[in-house]
């Protein structure tokens, strides 16, 4: 079965400053998806990132950039420079091959101080 | 453009009720997925319809259902609620629901049973 943990309950990190945000999965198939959301207050489930397991170079949009460790399994989330419209809960999430269902890790709260 | 869209965004329910959920997806997407995130968990996979077939169930019980409609409009239906039903229901969208689709989320509908 298809597993994201995300050790960091919580985060803090000063604006303009860059923070990474970890992410470790298990999976045993070779072909895979990893995707990063943010979830503001209100609830809606952003699209940040996302990553193939067969992509060799590391995958960026914008501020966000997907550090895909292969070996290790591990797919952080680094955003730099850090804005106030940041704060929000971040999820990492796995789609497995043959579905559609994405498999979400328990979260990690960012909070951005002015 | 339009987003995935969700109603009622908030819903109170007694127990033993039954409630249904309505997402539109986003124009063109062909595909529907219905998450449950439980305060404070991340997002649970509870189907995902394309073409007006299921194509994928997570582990809930048969108390849940849901369907797709020709215009690709979703319901996802609850019976008998439960205390444990309370949660933030999130529907997704994504163009054909391969494995390299992206999904986009709803905004939610925040359903609390008493």
């Amino acid at each position: 079965a298809q597993k994201i943990t995300q050790t960091q309950p919580g985060m803090f990190v000063q604006e303009k400053e860059a923070v990474t945000l970890d992410c470790t999965y298990d999976t045993s198939d070779p072909s895979y998806g990893l995707f990063w959301y943010k979830q503001p207050s209100s609830g809606e489930m952003i699209f940040l990132i996302y990553q193939g397991s067969y992509d060799q170079q590391n995958a960026t949009e914008g501020r966000y950039s997907l550090n895909f460790q292969k070996a290790r399994k591990s797919a952080n989330l680094v955003i730099s420079a850090s804005q106030l419209g940041d704060s929000a809960m971040y999820f990492c999430a796995m789609r497995p091959p043959g579905g559609n269902k994405l498999v979400f890790g328990a979260g990690t709260i960012l909070r951005v101080k002015s | 453009d339009a987003g995935v869209t969700q109603s009622p965004t908030h819903l109170i329910k007694t127990r033993g009720q039954h409630v249904t959920l309505r997402c539109s997806p986003i124009s063109g997407h062909k595909s529907v997925s219905w998450y449950q995130q439980v305060l404070g968990q991340g997002p649970q996979f509870i189907f995902q319809y394309y073409e007006k077939e299921e194509r994928g169930r997570g582990n809930f019980p048969d108390r849940f259902s849901a369907r797709q409609f020709p215009n690709y409009s979703s319901e996802l239906n609850v019976n008998a609620l439960l205390l444990g039903d309370s949660a933030l229901y999130l529907c997704a969208s994504s163009l054909v629901g391969t494995p390299t689709d992206t999904q986009y989320f709803g905004p939610g509908t925040r359903l609390t049973v008493l």
